[in-house]
């Protein structure tokens, strides 16, 4: 099962709404990213956990607040977003070994959001 | 100097064509590089690995030379549906511009 499932696949929220997107794996991937892609734009890496605990956060904003409750599971919860906040988020996973094969990243199909 | 600098084309090749896209680097730390695919509104996919000795598989052959710091993609007989773009990818997750390619019949 190479599959990575993301939940909803489409959300329209207002500026003011608080929301969740969802992301789970069951390949028993130690890693798992979330990255925002917006129109013709390649994806932007957001957060990365490893065993569980945050160990990259490029910067982003504090409206965006990520969440690894357990391996399999990565979620990133929305409050006060702005308009420009509106694109692709995909989630990701991989394994998290010293390897230069292992780091292949496997994605989700992403959840397009709208901000109003 | 961009982490990643790739080529966003875009690139209109013939069916059967060969086309090449490169990406280079500046992390020379950098230790894992990759080749996805997307296709319109969906999600990157794994197309190749890159390895230093550089590996094929059918029509696509992927090479790295760290010297100078790039990677490269051949697809040979292109396809109609090779038409997508091709993300390079290196190490923990940063993204090439993506170069699309379309194949014309």
């Amino acid at each position: 099962d190479t599959e990575v499932t993301q939940t909803p696949k489409h959300l329209v929220m207002g500026m003011t709404n608080k929301k969740s997107l969802k992301c789970e794996q069951h390949m028993g991937h130690r890693a798992m990213y979330w990255y925002k892609q917006k129109a013709k734009k390649p994806p932007e890496l957001m957060f990365v956990y490893s065993y569980e605990k945050l160990s990259i956060n490029e910067s982003v904003p504090s409206r965006f607040s990520p969440e690894c409750p357990n391996s399999s599971l990565l979620n990133l919860h929305l409050h006060a977003l702005q308009p420009e906040d509106s694109a692709l988020y995909l989630c990701a996973s991989s394994l998290w070994t010293s390897g230069v094969s292992t780091d292949t990243q496997y994605f989700g199909p992403g959840t397009r959001l709208t901000v109003l | 100097r961009k982490e990643v600098e790739q080529d966003p084309g875009p690139f209109n090749v013939p069916e059967g064509a060969t086309v090449a896209f490169n990406c280079t680097y500046s992390n020379s730390a950098s230790q894992s590089f990759f080749w996805y695919r997307q296709d319109c509104r969906k999600e990157p996919k794994l197309l190749m690995s890159v390895y230093s000795s550089g590996n094929e598989d059918g029509r696509f052959t992927a090479q790295l030379n760290r010297a100078s710091q790039y990677i490269s993609l051949l697809i040979r007989d292109s396809k109609l549906s090779d038409s997508a773009t091709y993300l390079c990818v290196f190490s923990r997750g940063r993204f090439g511009a993506g170069t699309r390619l379309t194949v014309k019949p």
